[in-house]
């Protein structure tokens, strides 16, 4: 099974928004609603964003959304703050003896 | 406030049984939920390797399973991971997170605790 997609980093400027991409497969993203995002402080543990492809926890910034379009999943970070700077991982649970795969991870820049 | 805190040797010689523990407070451990075992290491990313829920039923990455072993504590409050025959591609962070029962995500993570393997 391998690592779902991410591209290795992204970068935008304070008050935009960025959208980091997750690819998988039918087995995965595309077969499964079971999509969920986190954020990585270096030295941190990883805080879930976005489970259920788009449902955010009570706590979570609302300028964290995710989506998803066939094997494609997103996360789209609005109104983007420093305090946004941190890698991103997605995950999906998966059909094949793995179960849970993770994304490559994304590292976020604020300009 | 749920809170997990992983611990255990931070060294493991090639070949030998590398053996953490998760304390968990905050939440019953015999509560409908689930509790995970993830790795993070610069070579793998992130990688599950397994849960186990309060009927002591477990799930394991079939890429680990022959090697891996995850015990409930109740009593204790804990729950463990045990890891035979590692190798230096063992080497990596390992967190210990729970999973509500039905749900497929990972809402709490504990600070995660580095296991080297190396003579």
């Amino acid at each position: 099974q391998s690592a779902l997609t991410q591209p290795a980093s992204v970068s935008g400027s304070p008050g935009q928004s960025i959208t980091i991409s997750c690819s998988g497969t039918s087995s995965d993203v595309g077969g499964y609603k079971y999509v969920s995002w986190y954020q990585q402080h270096p030295g941190k543990a990883p805080k879930l964003l976005i489970y259920d492809v788009s449902n955010r926890p009570s706590g979570v910034s609302s300028r964290f959304s995710g989506s998803r379009s066939g094997n494609t999943a997103s996360l789209t970070i609005s109104g983007l703050q420093a305090e946004d700077e941190a890698n991103y991982y997605c995950t999906s649970f998966t059909s094949t003896s793995t179960r849970y795969v993770f994304g490559t991870g994304t590292e976020v820049t604020v300009l | 406030q749920v809170q997990l805190q992983a611990s255990g040797p931070g060294l493991v010689k090639p070949s030998g049984t590398l053996s953490l523990t998760c304390a968990v407070s905050g939440a019953s451990i015999s509560s409908f939920t689930g509790w995970s075992w993830v790795r993070q290491s610069p070579e793998k990313g992130l990688e599950w390797i397994g849960e186990i829920y309060q009927s002591g039923a477990t799930n394991y990455n079939a890429a680990l399973r022959s090697r891996v072993t995850i015990s409930l504590e109740k009593s204790k409050k804990h729950f463990s991971l045990q890891l035979t025959s590692v190798t230096a591609a063992d080497t990596a962070l390992y967190y210990c997170a729970r999973i509500e029962v039905g749900e497929y995500y990972f809402d709490h993570w504990g600070q995660g605790t580095m296991v080297t393997v190396s003579s």
